[in-house]
Parts: structure tokens; sequence; C-alpha cells
């Protein structure tokens, strides 16, 4: 099946520092992908759709000058934590779907990326 | 707009017997329906999927899923439980469109006992 890779998996940083998250499709071109937010026990929560090539959609409630997410290629999306303060602190999954199977509807997840904020 | 609802936070069962988690969905049109578990500090792996065709959908590791479209529901099912299906379960609805992110259940934890 198709790959969705995650880097870094587990990243802990200072208060007020900013924290880039990367999502990559290894073995198809993803024109859009997908950034979730997971709490502790609790569901995946969208955050926004990220188009290659044009800003991303947000969901309502997410600050886009927080959660900063770049999409510059058709294998690679960024999330940048701006300015992480520990309420940020949380687990982030990217998906993307392999434009091929569109008609099967299914997404492919990358493994997570747990931030800590102290 | 599409939503997912799973009513129980837990479901405990023995070892050897069957198994339900719940899930009923909200969504204009056809539906893509999924069904994902979760183990600790790990992402999601895919079980099953209802995109179209037969009803009863058959999965990874023994699972299966029926769709029903009156109730609107898609019962994730396991004739047997064992006690490392222990984990996080998730359903998820995608509208039939694409472009469009997959909506999550709250989830639900299965527990085996053995």
């Amino acid at each position: 099946g198709a790959v969705v890779s995650q880097h870094p998996s587990w990243v802990i940083c200072k208060s007020g520092t900013s924290v880039k998250i990367e999502c990559r499709s290894l073995d198809f071109q993803a024109t859009t992908m997908f950034w979730y937010r997971q709490f502790p026990k609790q569901s995946l929560m969208l955050m926004a759709t990220s188009n290659e090539g044009s800003k991303a959609t947000y969901e309502q409630g997410v600050e886009k000058d927080k959660f900063l997410i770049n999409h510059a290629s058709l294998t690679l999306s960024t999330l940048t934590v701006t300015s992480a303060h520990p309420e940020d602190s949380s687990f982030y999954i990217c998906s993307a779907g392999v434009p091929g199977l569109a008609g099967t509807g299914e997404l492919f997840f990358g493994e997570g990326s747990r931030l800590t904020v102290l | 707009a599409q939503s997912v609802a799973q009513p129980e936070d837990q479901v405990n069962v023995a070892e050897g017997n069957p198994l339900t988690v719940k899930c009923t969905y909200s969504v204009s049109g056809n539906p893509y329906l999924f069904w994902y578990v979760q183990y600790p500090n790990r992402g999601l792996q895919f079980l099953l999927k209802y995109i179209t065709g037969d009803n009863l959908v058959k999965g990874s590791y023994g699972f299966e899923a029926e769709f029903n479209k009156s109730q609107t529901s898609f019962h994730l099912k396991k004739p047997s439980a064992l006690v490392s299906d222990s984990a996080l379960y998730f359903c998820a609805v995608r509208e039939n469109q694409a472009g469009t992110a997959l909506i999550f259940g709250k989830g639900t934890t299965l527990s085996v006992s053995s």
C-alpha cells in the first residue's frame, strides 16, 4: 500500500520556539494532504486541508497563524507550530489519498508526531 | 456536514467471545466508511472500508463490518476476540467526493480479557 512518512516522530521543545513537522508521501504524489490533531485518548480532529501549490484550508477554530502549513511539492507537506506553548502539546497526524485510488476513498496515514512543549 | 457517532467509550469482552463496536454516521449522498485501529503512541492502522457493493465487508485480522443504509450504521464485528485486539478503534466517514477529509468518531476502547 501507499506509504506516508512523518518526521520527527517525537519532539520536545521549550515554550516560545517553533517546531516543524514534515509529512511525505513516499511512493505516490499527493495533491491533497490532511493534518489532524489528537489529544490523549481522544479522537482525531481535522485541522486543515493542505493543497499543493495553494493556501491550506483551515477548519473552524484552528489558528492559521499558529499552525502554518506549506505544501510546496507533490510529496511534502509541512506543519509548523509557531511560538509553541504547553497547550499545543499533542499528537499530530497527517494523511493523504492516492490520486489513482480516489474512487476507493481510502486515505493513508503517517505514524504521527508527538509534540511536547515544556 | 458529515459526522460519525461511536456511542460507547469502552467495550469489554472476554477472549473467545464475539465483539461488536458500534458506529452510526451522517453524510449527504453515498458515504465512504472506514474502521481504523490505533495502538498506544502509534498512528492509525486501516482495518476495512465500505465503498460500494456487498453490505458485509471483511477486513484485516478477522474483523468485519456491516453497512446498514436504513439505520445509517457501520458496526465493527469479530466472531472471536483476542487479547491482542485490545486497542482504540475509530470509525470514520468520508463524502463520496475527491479531495475530502476523513471525519472520525470519538473512538471506542476495546478491552479483551483473558
